[in-house]
């Protein structure tokens, strides 16, 4: 099976602008996370979608969104860039069954905010 | 709400050496718990789960057994490698207090490097 796939896996952009990533869950996961990773303050969770609802969210500015389409793959949004979001996106898919509920994380798509 | 502290790294050894990395936890559930690992330039890659007490996870050579009564999932291998090297998180998701299993709370990561 392919695993969690990201898109891009770099990007640049400008203060003020606003920027879209993408997140291809692992085929028959219907569960995807959205993590924010810095040095300062190490993983941080952004929010949960399950069948296209949004489960979860963190302690993000409103700044930050996300969606689930019906194929399960995911966008996360992040409007009026700060450079303090410049960060490692990581996006984590899961079956979402059972107690265990294991997520198997993308390779992260790395936003630099200048 | 819920936590996971790590031990101050980084850790630095020699192959074959003993690996303890120490994980501690506070939750209002029952969680699960998990190691993963991270190689630079990749994301998170899960290492081993254990989802009740007494519960030993196991990979790669790599264990952890969850203990309930010091709310602990420590990290340990018998002979550690050159390749071995990365950062390792240790994490819960628990779906006690209104939180789901889709939320996972990570230590800071502990920084190992192994020298030959």
């Amino acid at each position: 099976k392919a695993g969690v796939t990201q898109t891009p896996r770099y990007l640049i952009k400008t203060r003020g602008q606003q920027v879209t990533l993408s997140c291809s869950p692992i085929s028959g996961h219907r569960s995807v996370s959205w993590y924010q990773q810095t040095p300062g303050q190490g993983l941080q969770f952004l929010f949960e979608y399950f069948s296209e609802t949004q489960r979860n969210k963190g302690n993000f500015p409103g700044r930050f969104s996300g969606r689930q389409f019906s194929n399960s793959r995911s966008e996360m949004n992040v409007s009026t860039l700060e450079l303090g979001d410049s960060a490692l996106y990581l996006c984590a898919s899961s079956l979402a069954e059972g107690k265990t509920y294991e997520q198997y994380f993308g390779p992260g798509t790395r936003l630099t905010v200048t | 709400g819920n936590s996971v502290t790590q031990m101050e790294g980084p850790v630095t050894l020699s192959e074959e050496a003993f690996l303890t990395i120490n994980c501690t936890y506070t939750a209002t559930g029952y969680p699960s718990l998990f190691w993963y690992v991270q190689y630079p330039g990749e994301g998170l890659q899960l290492l081993l789960k254990a989802t009740k007490a007494d519960d030993k996870g196991s990979n790669k050579g790599f264990e952890a057994t969850y203990r309930k009564e010091t709310t602990s999932f420590h990290l340990e291998k018998g002979s550690v490698q050159v390749s071995d090297s990365a950062v390792y998180f240790c994490a819960l998701s628990d779906r006690a207090g209104g939180t789901s299993y889709g939320k996972l709370t990570f230590g800071q990561g502990t920084i190992l490097t192994v020298h030959p």
